[in-house]
């Protein structure tokens, strides 16, 4: 299987810290996408990274991209409430079918 | 529009019947693809288009399940026979081009009475 699997599945966090979780898949990819989505529906895309970087910046998020281990990491920096929701990495072997992990849940509490 | 859309939002049905979804991509995207959630789960791939034909039909879960593109634009998957099984919320993307970021309308949630 392709499937990215994201680490750990829930992530409880104090608002103003950082969340960190990780994804981990099986085979080359061309590129590794992050999505968010709140409540079960609203898939929202974060970031793209192709296999030929190692690192991307969006606003608070940080993408890092280890192809020699086959793992990304996706970093949010000073969490707000508005964060909390599912958090999934989405691998892309083959320049169109994405194949996604279950998720990260993250809550930030207040 | 802005953003991909999808109709209906919600779909209640009888099993035995068939349901069409319909999913208008971002204007000027050329690929557009089809996804399914299952309640807690991440999302399994249906098929995908590339202006108006599908090199991938591969995720389709049976022959009740076919989907069409047409004008480079709208897409419809249809489900004949619905079975419970195949409550889930369906989710339609599209890209630029395939390999570009893949941007998600809101999803039909089907239920399967």
């Amino acid at each position: 299987s392709q499937q990215g699997e994201e680490d750990p599945q829930a992530l409880s966090i104090q608002e103003g810290e950082n969340a960190t979780m990780n994804c981990s898949y099986k085979t080359s990819i061309n590129n590794l996408q992050w999505y968010r989505q709140n409540s079960g529906r609203g898939l929202v895309h974060l970031i793209l990274i192709r296999s030929n970087e190692r690192e991307k910046h969006s606003g608070r998020l940080r993408v890092t991209l280890d192809t020699s281990k086959k793992s990304s990491s996706l970093l949010i920096t000073a969490s707000r409430a508005a964060d909390t929701a599912s958090y999934f990495c989405a691998t892309d072997y083959n320049d169109y079918k994405l194949s996604f992990g279950a998720g990260t849940t993250v809550t930030v509490r207040a | 529009g802005a953003g991909v859309s999808q109709s209906p939002s919600n779909k209640v049905t009888e099993k035995g019947k068939d349901v069409e979804l319909r999913c208008d991509p971002i204007s000027g995207h050329t690929a557009l693809y089809w996804y399914r959630q299952r309640l807690g789960q991440g999302l399994e791939f249906l098929i995908y288009f590339q202006g108006n034909s599908a090199p991938d039909k591969s995720g389709l879960p049976s022959d009740r399940f076919s989907a069409e593109r047409t004008g480079e634009s709208v897409s419809t998957l249809t489900i004949q026979r619905t079975q419970q099984e195949d409550s889930a919320v369906y989710l339609c993307a599209s890209s630029l081009v395939p390999g570009n970021e893949q941007f998600f309308g809101p999803g039909t949630r089907l239920t399967v009475l």
